[in-house]
């Protein structure tokens, strides 16, 4: 399968501070990339669906202007968790996929974010 | 929201037993992936169904979907080791208001 890298691994800061997330596919052309918080033994919650070229889809409930989402290219997304907060701790997973009709093709996921706000 | 749900949340067997976990959606599905993530890792993605009634296998792994495509399980023959770790069933459909859900997983347990 296709490999997805995520900058950092991890990260810790300051509350208040700004936290840029990179997530790139390394030798797929992702037309859409999938931004996920995962919580300790939890499932993965979809934050929000980022088109190669246009904004983000945020789902219900997930700040846009704290989570800003950019998909500039088929190979690169960024997530960044503005005036992090202690309670934005979590860890962040991208995923990259293709377009498939009505829906999508497999996702393939980096390995994850862990952030840490002091 | 549209719901998926899974049972059982954890489910520990004897390394050699079969393993099953089931995934329901309260909403017809276009299709079912299926993933595995180990402990410590990130999702990895194992199958797609697509079709009413479609069974798939893998080696030891045989994935079904319901005949109304709003279940699906995943079953493992002779448990290793090796299949340690959670199953999510995860819905996607663009045209829905909720396009990606994950199911809340399955955490698989072997004794060896």
């Amino acid at each position: 399968g296709a490999v997805v890298s995520q900058h950092p691994s991890w990260v810790i800061c300051k509350s208040g501070t700004s936290v840029k997330i990179e997530c790139r596919s390394l030798d797929f052309q992702a037309t859409t990339m999938f931004w996920y918080r995962q919580f300790p033994k939890q499932s993965l919650m979809l934050m929000a669906t980022s088109n190669e070229g246009s904004k983000a889809t945020y789902e219900q409930g997930v700040e846009k202007d704290k989570f800003l989402i950019n998909h500039a290219s088929l190979t690169l997304s960024t997530l960044t968790v503005t005036s992090a907060h202690p309670e934005d701790s979590s860890f962040y997973i991208c995923s990259a996929s293709s377009s498939s009709g009505e829906s999508w093709n497999e996702q393939f996921f980096g390995p994850g974010t862990r952030l840490t706000v002091l | 929201g549209q719901q998926v749900m899974q049972i059982p949340q954890y489910q520990h067997v004897q390394e050699g037993e079969d393993f099953t976990t089931y995934c329901n959606s309260s909403t017809t599905l276009s299709n079912i992936q299926w993933y595995k993530q180990r402990p410590g890792g990130h999702p990895v993605f194992l199958i797609q169904l697509v079709k009413s009634g479609e069974v798939k296998k893998q080696k030891r792994l045989t994935f079904q979907f319901g005949e109304a495509k709003k279940n699906s399980s995943l079953h493992i023959t002779a448990t290793q080791t090796t299949d340690v770790g959670t199953y999510f069933c995860v819905k996607n459909q663009k045209t829905s208001y909720d396009k990606v859900i994950f199911g809340p997983g399955t955490s698989l347990s072997v004794i060896p």
